[in-house]
């Protein structure tokens, strides 16, 4: 089975554009999760998603979105960019077993 | 509130010898507890998951982890540590109150030397 995979795989943009990244899952799994990770903050929870539903959201403000559609995809916006959205940000999914996830390489976004 | 503290930031081992990474877990009741890798400019990849079938848990590449509840710590352990091993660690729990959430600890970086 091929894993998850994301793309672009490297973002640059500047403050206050707006940027989507997109994620595939494994095939089969219904479960998108996202994360952002930094030196300075880790890895952090942004939002789950289940059959196209937003089912948990992390701490995150809301120009931080997403969405799912009927084919599991899930995309992850990020509008009026500041510095501090550098990061790499994860997707991961899971299949029946809900609680493993499994994760894509990552997206990394530069903000100038 | 669940959470999980890994205790060294960063581990140094010569390579053949011992590893030892550690992680305590803090949940009001019994956790799924993962550990997962990240190699420099990589994902995460998922190393080994416990969910009280055992305590004693093995994973890919010769590692494992032993759940101990009396001291809510599962620490990860490779008897012989080859320079591959050379990565970023991450203990993890899972929340699944609402939806699915997985919850880092702040990772140890392993350095292995020749």
């Amino acid at each position: 089975k091929a894993g998850v995979t994301q793309t672009p795989r490297y973002l640059i943009k500047t403050r206050g554009q707006q940027v989507t990244l997109s994620c595939s899952p494994i095939s089969g799994h219904r479960s998108v999760s996202w994360y952002q990770q930094t030196p300075g903050q880790g890895l952090q929870f942004l939002f789950e998603y289940f059959s196209e539903t937003q089912r948990n959201k992390g701490n995150f403000p809301g120009r931080f979105s997403g969405r799912q559609f009927s084919n599991s995809r899930s995309e992850m916006n990020v509008s009026t960019l500041e510095l501090g959205d550098s990061a790499l940000y994860l997707c991961a999914s899971s299949g029946t077993d809900q609680e493993t996830q499994y994760f894509g390489p990552g997206t990394r976004l530069l903000v100038l | 509130a669940q959470s999980v503290t890994q205790l060294d930031s960063h581990v140094s081992v010569s390579e053949g010898t011992p590893v030892l990474l550690r992680c305590n877990y803090s949940s009001s009741y019994s956790p799924s507890l993962f550990w997962y890798v990240q190699h420099p400019n990589k994902g995460l990849q998922l190393l080994l998951k416990y969910t009280s079938a055992a305590t004693l848990v093995k994973g890919i590449n010769g590692f494992e982890a032993e759940f101990k509840k009396s001291e809510t710590s599962f620490h990860l352990t490779k008897p012989s540590a080859h320079m591959s091993d050379a990565a970023e660690y991450f203990c993890v729990v899972s929340l699944m109150e609402y939806g699915n959430k997985l919850v880092f600890g702040a990772g140890t970086i392993l350095r292995v030397k020749s």
